[in-house]
């Protein structure tokens, strides 16, 4: 059985460019989850959507990111504009109605320069 | 507010050599835990969970772990660790019940593994 589904895999990009990561989650689940991994702070739930609509936005750090579900098959995270500081492996996960367990994607390893 | 606390960033241990990875938490009621693992420029892959009842869970890839509700703990264990096992490995503890989407993880433990 497929995965979550991420993509790309690695960004390396400029400051001030935008950035778009894609997300497919597992067939069948609901709910979906964005997170960002870095050293100092960890793995941090950034938004959570269930049944496409966003439910937990409280994670997302500025304006500078938005996230859309617009089906239930598809999500995105974009930056806009992008600055060093949002260097980071982006995480997708995505599961049943918001229970546990959540299943991970492979990450998006972003670098802006 | 909860927290997981993984007090060991780094451990090495032999191939063959058995494992245990601390994990404590805080938090207000029994929470949901689970230990995952992450391999170089991979996903989190889940290890193992605790819900609820028998304290001493199963996971896959031979690992297991033990709630201790007096102690906060959840630690994980293996008895005999193999080279493929060398990754950094991921406490998490959410809130119980339906729909309890929150994961609270801790920082971490990387586990470097000696042929």
């Amino acid at each position: 059985d497929a995965g979550v589904i991420q993509s790309p895999r690695h960004e390396v990009t400029e400051m001030g460019q935008e950035v778009t990561l894609r997300c497919k989650p597992i067939s069948g689940h609901n709910s979906l989850f964005w997170y960002r991994q870095t050293m100092m702070r960890g793995l941090e739930l950034l938004i959570y959507f269930n049944n496409n609509v966003p439910i937990d936005d409280s994670g997302m750090p500025e304006d500078r990111f938005s996230a859309k579900m617009p089906n239930a098959s598809f999500s995105t995270l974009k930056i806009q504009p992008s600055e060093p500081r949002d260097s980071a492996v982006y995480f997708c996960a995505s599961n049943t109605d918001g229970g546990q367990p959540q299943h991970f994607g492979d990450g998006t390893r972003l670098s802006i320069l | 507010a909860q927290s997981v606390t993984q007090p060991d960033i780094h451990i090495t241990v032999s191939e063959g050599a058995s494992l245990e990875l601390r994990c404590n938490y805080s938090y207000g009621a029994t929470p949901y835990l689970f230990w995952y693992v992450q391999s170089p420029g991979q996903g989190l892959q889940l290890l193992l969970k605790y819900f609820s009842g028998d304290t001493l869970v199963q996971g896959i890839k031979g690992f297991e772990a033990e709630f201790k509700r007096s102690q906060s703990s959840f630690n994980l264990r293996k008895p005999s660790v193999h080279w493929s096992d060398a990754a950094e490995y991921f406490c998490a503890v959410g809130p119980s019940g339906a729909g309890s989407y929150q994961l609270t993880f801790g920082k971490g433990t990387k586990l470097s593994v000696i042929p």
